[in-house]
């Protein structure tokens, strides 16, 4: 198996624009994680999806931001308009069945510059 | 308030020597408790975990953790390092009726030859 794949890898976008961050996810597993990664804060859970659906989304910072998972191989995290103080790495991860207390299988992470 | 704690925010240890990493955490009942390992510019890689029963866990890599209640700690050992440990290594937890890893600050295992 591949792994979960995140993509882009790097992406850098002015202040204003729209960025959108994609995850596919190991295949067979039904949750999803996406978490952001700063040097100020550490690794924080932005939201948990299991079978496609939002469970908590209690971290997701503010309406800037949203998720939607459409099927259980494709998601997205999307910052519009995106801003500075997003500026992270973020991470997705997939593991099988219900709950964060099954292993989580991360993706290499989306580093987010935003100038 | 619940927290999870790594003391040491960097440990450097010599090729070969013996290392062990801390983590105590702050939980009314004790929390599912994980190791994870992130290589520079990678994801993050489960080495171990502890539900119940033994409180010295077996891991990948030749890792190991022992939990102490009494301490509320889960440290995380590895009899002789190679070059190739050195990376950041994140305790964390999941409360029991929780549904969020927490992670820890992390700790940078640096390895000097």
């Amino acid at each position: 198996d591949a792994g979960v794949i995140q993509s882009p890898r790097h992406e850098v976008t002015e202040m204003g624009q729209e960025v959108t961050l994609r995850c596919k996810p190991i295949s067979g597993h039904n949750s999803l994680f996406w978490y952001r990664q700063t040097m100020m804060r550490g690794l924080e859970l932005l939201i948990y999806f299991n079978n496609n659906v939002p469970i908590d989304d209690s971290g997701m910072p503010e309406d800037r931001f949203s998720a939607k998972m459409p099927n259980a191989s494709f998601s997205t995290l999307k910052i519009q308009p995106s801003e500075p103080r997003d500026s992270a790495v973020y991470f997705c991860a997939s593991s099988p069945g219900q709950g964060a207390q099954n292993e989580q299988f991360f993706g290499p992470g989306t580093r987010l510059t935003v100038l | 308030a619940q927290s999870v704690t790594q003391p040491d925010i960097h440990i450097t240890v010599s090729e070969g020597a013996s290392l062990e990493l801390r983590c105590n955490y702050s939980y009314g009942a004790t929390p599912y408790l994980f190791w994870y390992v992130q290589s520079p510019g990678q994801g993050l890689q489960l080495l171990l975990k502890y539900f119940s029963g033994d409180t010295l866990v077996q891991g990948i890599k030749g890792f190991e953790a022992e939990f102490k209640r009494s301490q509320s700690s889960f440290n995380l050992r590895k009899p002789s390092v190679h070059w190739s440990d050195a990376a950041e290594y994140f305790c964390a937890v999941v409360p029991r009726r929780g549904n969020k890893l927490v992670f820890g600050a992390g700790t940078i295992l640096r390895v000097k030859s």
